[in-house]
């Protein structure tokens, strides 16, 4: 079946330290996100990737950074410099853009937990 | 800018009755709406969602949404809630072209509890 898989589901943290969140998609999707979600929140967009080698910061990239080496893999790394960390992180991706040429769905994978002790 | 709003943050409701989550957005164009849904601990699933025509659209599950364009509004309703439908339910907004915010633009949920 196809989807999205994120790794590790739950992931403690000691303060310092860079942690980095897996995301891997088989739905041959172009697109793919990276959200940030907290009590109340909803989800806050940190960074996107449309293609291969190439991302977007979003709304609140500051102590996080990317890769996009795969169609297939888009992970997330939370660096020291993220004063806040602890949070759920879902990974997402879409077949194409919100617009006439894709289906304008976003599917999930099932989220991270990241704890920092 | 664009952004979402939905007003109640959190809403019980009897198992059996009706529901109506609210949405509204702010956005220059027609929009693309959706709605989704996340059980605790899970990532998010798609209820339904609107591009174009008929303005009352149906989901998974039993939801349907209404787009009403004068009041900038796409709100969910569901005639008979079961305690399953217990979860958080957001409201987005589809960019069409693109743009610094990854296409999609969230609303901060609305948290259902349902009461037996």
């Amino acid at each position: 079946d196809g989807g999205i898989t994120q790794s590790p589901k739950y992931l403690f943290r000691k303060e310092g330290q860079n942690v980095t969140l897996s995301c891997e998609q088989n739905l041959n999707h172009d697109a793919m996100y990276w959200y940030r979600q907290d009590p109340g929140q909803g989800l806050r967009l940190i960074y996107y990737s449309q293609i291969v080698n190439d991302f977007q910061k979003g709304d609140i990239a500051e102590g996080y950074s990317v890769s996009r080496e795969k169609k297939e893999s888009f992970p997330l790394t939370v660096t020291s410099a993220q004063k806040n960390p602890t949070a759920f992180y879902l990974c997402a991706s879409i077949a194409g853009l919100a617009g006439p040429r894709g289906t304008g769905e976003l599917f999930f994978g099932e989220g991270s937990r990241l704890t920092v002790l | 800018a664009q952004s979402v709003t939905q007003p109640d943050i959190h809403i019980t409701v009897s198992e059996g009755a009706s529901l109506e989550l609210r949405c509204n957005y702010s956005y220059g164009a027609t929009p693309y709406l959706f709605w989704y849904v996340q059980s605790p601990g899970q990532g998010l699933q798609l209820l339904l969602k609107y591009f174009s025509g008929d303005t009352l659209v149906q989901g998974i599950k039993g939801f349907e949404a209404e787009f009403k364009r004068s009041q900038s509004s796409f709100n969910l309703r569901k005639p008979s809630v079961h305690w399953s439908d217990a979860a958080e339910y957001f409201c987005a907004v589809g960019i069409r072209y693109g743009g610094s915010q990854g296409n999609l633009i969230f609303g901060k949920g609305t948290k259902l509890s349902v009461k037996p």
